[in-house]
This record gives C-alpha cells, sequence and structure tokens, in this order.
C-alpha cells in the first residue's frame, strides 16, 4: 500500500520557469489538501479539495494552481516560479474530513534561484 | 477563523526530564485537535488525536476547552523523542497547523 505519493523529491528552478508537483494518493480519500513548509512558520495551507471537481484556496494560494480531475490525483502547479516559494512541500489527504487525521507524502524540496 | 498557537519553537529537556509541548487553539465551533510528529528529514505522522484519548509513545494529550489548549505531555523523555511536534486543528474543511516545537532531548 503506497499510501500518498509524491513526485519528484528535489527540484530546482529558475525564476519565471513553471513546473507541476504531482500527488497521488492510492487510498479513495475524498480529501487532499497541500501544504509548504518553512523554518519559523509551521505548515500553511496552499490549497485543498473535498472531492474530485472541487478545489478551495488555503492562506497562501497566491503563485499556484490545482485541479482535482480524480480522486487518486491532486497536482500542484507553480505557473511563474519565484524565490519566494523555495520551500517544501506536503501532499495530504484523508477520508473525508472531521474527525480523520491526514496521511502525508515525503515531500517535494523546491528551491527557486 | 481557526489559529493554533504553539508558543515554543525550540524545547530541551533531559533524557529522563517531563516533558510538556504547549499548544493554543482558537476556533468558534467544536474543534477536532491532533499532534503529528515529523523526525529528521522525513513526512509527518499522527501522534495523537484528542477523540481517542490515547496513549502514543507514552505520550498524552487532554483537551481543555475552558483554557483551549492541548498540551502534549510525556513523564520521562528519551533521546528518541527528539523531534518537530505540530499541534493541529480541523475545522470545517482546513486543517491549521501551529508553528511547530522542536523538541531536543540531551543525553
Amino acid at each position: 500500500n503506497a499510501g500518498v505519493t509524491q513526485t519528484p523529491k528535489f527540484q530546482v528552478l529558475k525564476t519565471g520557469q513553471s513546473m507541476t508537483l504531482q500527488c497521488a494518493q492510492d487510498m479513495n480519500h475524498e480529501y487532499m489538501s497541500w501544504y509548504r513548509q518553512d523554518p519559523g512558520m509551521g505548515l500553511r495551507l496552499i490549497h485543498y479539495s473535498v472531492g474530485a471537481g472541487i478545489t478551495d484556496q488555503g492562506e497562501v494560494p497566491n503563485g499556484y494552481n490545482v485541479s482535482r480531475s480524480t480522486t487518486e490525483d491532486f497536482p500542484l502547479r507553480l505557473l511563474s516560479a519565484a524565490p519566494s516559494q523555495t520551500s517544501v512541500y506536503f501532499c495530504a489527504s484523508s477520508p473525508g474530513t472531521a474527525p480523520n487525521p491526514l496521511h502525508f507524502g515525503n515531500g517535494t524540496r523546491l528551491t527557486v534561484t | 477563523a481557526q489559529r493554533v498557537t504553539q508558543p515554543e519553537k525550540l524545547l530541551s529537556v533531559f533524557k529522563g526530564a517531563p516533558v510538556e509541548l504547549k499548544c493554543n487553539y482558537s476556533y468558534s465551533g467544536s474543534p477536532e485537535l491532533f499532534w503529528y510528529v515529523q523526525y529528521s528529514r522525513q513526512r509527518l505522522q499522527l501522534l495523537l488525536r484528542h477523540i481517542s484519548r490515547e496513549s502514543i509513545k507514552g505520550f498524552t494529550a487532554d483537551l481543555n476547552k475552558g483554557e483551549t489548549s492541548f498540551h502534549l505531555k510525556k513523564p520521562f523523555a528519551q533521546e528518541e523523542d527528539s523531534a518537530m511536534y505540530y499541534c493541529a486543528l480541523r475545522g470545517y474543511q482546513k486543517v491549521t497547523f501551529g508553528i511547530g516545537t522542536k523538541l531536543q532531548v540531551i543525553p
């Protein structure tokens, strides 16, 4: 059982480049979300989805797009990378909402130069 | 709005000493609270949730609605407890995390 799988593990981008961080889960979870983790700031919610075809913004959505065409996949797109987007990105999923805990992927470490 | 406050970024304790990691929250509804742990360069994993009232790896946490707190406690710290600990609140559709507390257990 793979759980939540994120690719790539590491990525270096130049300012202005675009890319997609992939997230897939094989647990048939309805709820999926993206966080960025920065030192001293904890985890901040970027976007989330409560089911296929439904997405919504979190605390820090600017510069990021998401879509949810299937239950399994929830890709995060960086439209035009900026150095401020250098971070570790985590995808998480859960079966529905409260009171279920989140299951996390291993993270993607992104550096924008 | 929902908010989670972890007042200490770093907590250093000696092995065998008691540990208390503080967490306070703000939420207008009935909160679902969790503690997650992240060992060095690993994914976050669930440690505790208030609804189950269990003890995991010797850690316990009690929800105090009057003080809006969910502090994490362990009577005797072990070296393997060194990690980042995040308190999280699950409200309507969103999960909000605190900034995390790094627990350092000194041998």
